[in-house]
């Protein structure tokens, strides 16, 4: 039981470029986010998904795409990244059931992966 | 989410109790009380969570006061891996409803 991996753990991008970052969890959980950190603060949410086929808007989700085609993936596209996209980017996972929740366990995080633009 | 206030760091020796507390003082009736840390750069972690009872799990107690406008973290006998960022935050148990992450308090543990 892997949980949630990201790849690639690290990335030097030059402006203009693009990239993905992947994201896969195994815990069959049905909410997936991704949030961005830069340098002593705390995390932003970029885009989150409550299941296959449904993605929605976080807090910075300019400069980014999303595409939630099974359980399991979770994609983030940076379309001509810019210096301010220099940043670790985190992928979460967690299981809600409509008719039990509350998340008992709380999200779980990936561990990062570090982005610079230059 | 409410917003919550935390200390921006503090400092507690290897094994002893680290107590953190966290105000919320406009929590809503149906907002838990969750906390999360992270460790150097990794992802973040969750610790506990609660409503208005006390919690206690295997890595922390939570202690909620009787008005719920504030709580504290309670390691009961912290370690130098306990060194964190930790992150009080308060979020209703709906669907929708996510982590909103504030600053944290920057707990160090001192040998």
């Amino acid at each position: 039981n892997a949980g949630v991996t990201q790849t690639p753990k690290f990335r030097i991008l030059k402006i203009g470029q693009s990239m993905t970052l992947q994201c896969a969890q195994d815990m069959n959980h049905n909410y997936m986010y991704w949030y961005r950190q830069d340098p002593g603060m705390g995390l932003k949410l970029i885009y989150y998904s409550v299941g296959a086929g449904i993605t929605d808007k976080g807090e910075v989700p300019n400069g980014y795409n999303v595409s939630r085609s099974t359980t399991e993936d979770f994609p983030l596209r940076l379309e001509l990244a810019a210096p301010s996209q220099t940043s670790v980017y985190f992928c979460a996972s967690s299981y809600y059931s409509w008719g039990t929740g509350p998340w008992s366990y709380g999200y779980t995080f990936g561990s990062g992966t570090r982005l610079t633009v230059v | 989410d409410a917003k919550t206030t935390q200390p921006p760091s503090m400092d507690c020796a290897e094994g002893r109790a680290a107590n953190l507390p966290c105000n919320h003082s406009t929590i809503s009736g149906n907002e838990y009380v969750y906390w999360y840390r992270q460790i150097h750069s990794q992802g973040p972690q969750y610790i506990i969570h609660g409503l208005k009872n006390n919690e206690t799990n295997e890595m922390a107690s939570l202690i909620i006061t009787e008005d719920r406008k504030s709580s504290t973290l309670i390691l009961p006998h912290a370690t130098l891996r306990d060194t964190a960022v930790y992150y009080c935050i308060v979020r209703a148990n709906f669907g929708n409803e996510k982590l909103t992450f504030g600053t944290g308090t920057r707990l160090t543990i001192i040998p």
